[in-house]
């Protein structure tokens, strides 16, 4: 089983900061590699695929980059309606997990 | 638009049996795999299970295989999961979600979720 490691775990944040999150695999997945943001109580929403594709609707201040084992979800000019937990997620095999999560908080 | 809406969930006893259903609309069901996906309370997404576009491949994880079975019906644009040998912690809120391919993919929509309890 593929296990990924998030990190930060949680970050109290500033509204117009950079927020930068970083998703580890442990073994090389490719691009397969998933973001999605979750809202308290909503259901998880993608927002970027395949490491840097950015889904339809997305606001440009998302954005992520990386391959192998190391990517990294971008936060650009954080706003206040993106305190969330945001998950990474592996598609290359399965069983497909998930990072175990990331908070962040508006303060 | 894309809908999925899931129900069946609810309070079980340890050791018994539930059956959740995923009603699909606004997208050729039959053409993508499906999965379930739960998260238990406070915590985490943990992936359940998948099945392939026309039911023939089905996977699951370690922590529910034996116990836990999905299915589809694709003239009803529907997915099940029937979930049997219940246990505390299968506790949590259960989604379906639907992959952008087959099996390996991301997962574009997900639906609102439904709760399971299983306590005594």
């Amino acid at each position: 089983e593929i296990v990924l490691t998030q990190s930060p775990d949680f970050q109290s944040v500033t509204p117009k900061e950079k927020v930068t999150i970083t998703c580890r695999a442990s073994q090389s997945i490719g691009s397969s590699l998933h973001w999605y943001q979750q809202k308290p109580y909503q259901s998880p929403k993608l927002l970027i695929k395949y490491a840097s594709q950015s889904m339809s609707g997305v606001p440009s201040r998302f954005s992520g980059s990386g391959s192998g084992t190391d990517f990294t979800l971008t936060i650009n000019s954080l706003e206040a309606e993106d305190a969330a937990a945001y998950y990474c997620h592996q598609s290359s095999s399965l069983p497909v997990t998930f990072g175990q999560g990331t908070r962040l908080e508006i303060k | 638009q894309v809908q999925l809406v899931e129900s069946g969930g609810g309070v079980v006893q340890p050791g018994r049996s539930l059956r959740l259903s995923c009603a699909a609309s606004g997208f050729s069901f039959s053409s993508y795999g499906m999965h379930w996906v739960r998260q238990a309370p406070g915590k985490g997404l943990e992936w359940v299970a998948v099945i392939s576009y026309d039911g023939s491949n089905k996977h699951y994880a370690d922590s529910v295989k034996g116990r836990f079975t999905t299915s589809r019906d694709n003239s009803k644009n529907t997915l099940y999961l029937q979930m049997d040998s219940l246990r505390p912690e299968d506790t949590g809120v259960y989604y379906c979600a639907k992959d952008t391919r087959g099996l390996l993919g991301a997962f574009d929509y997900w639906g609102q979720g439904t709760l399971v309890t299983v306590s005594s």
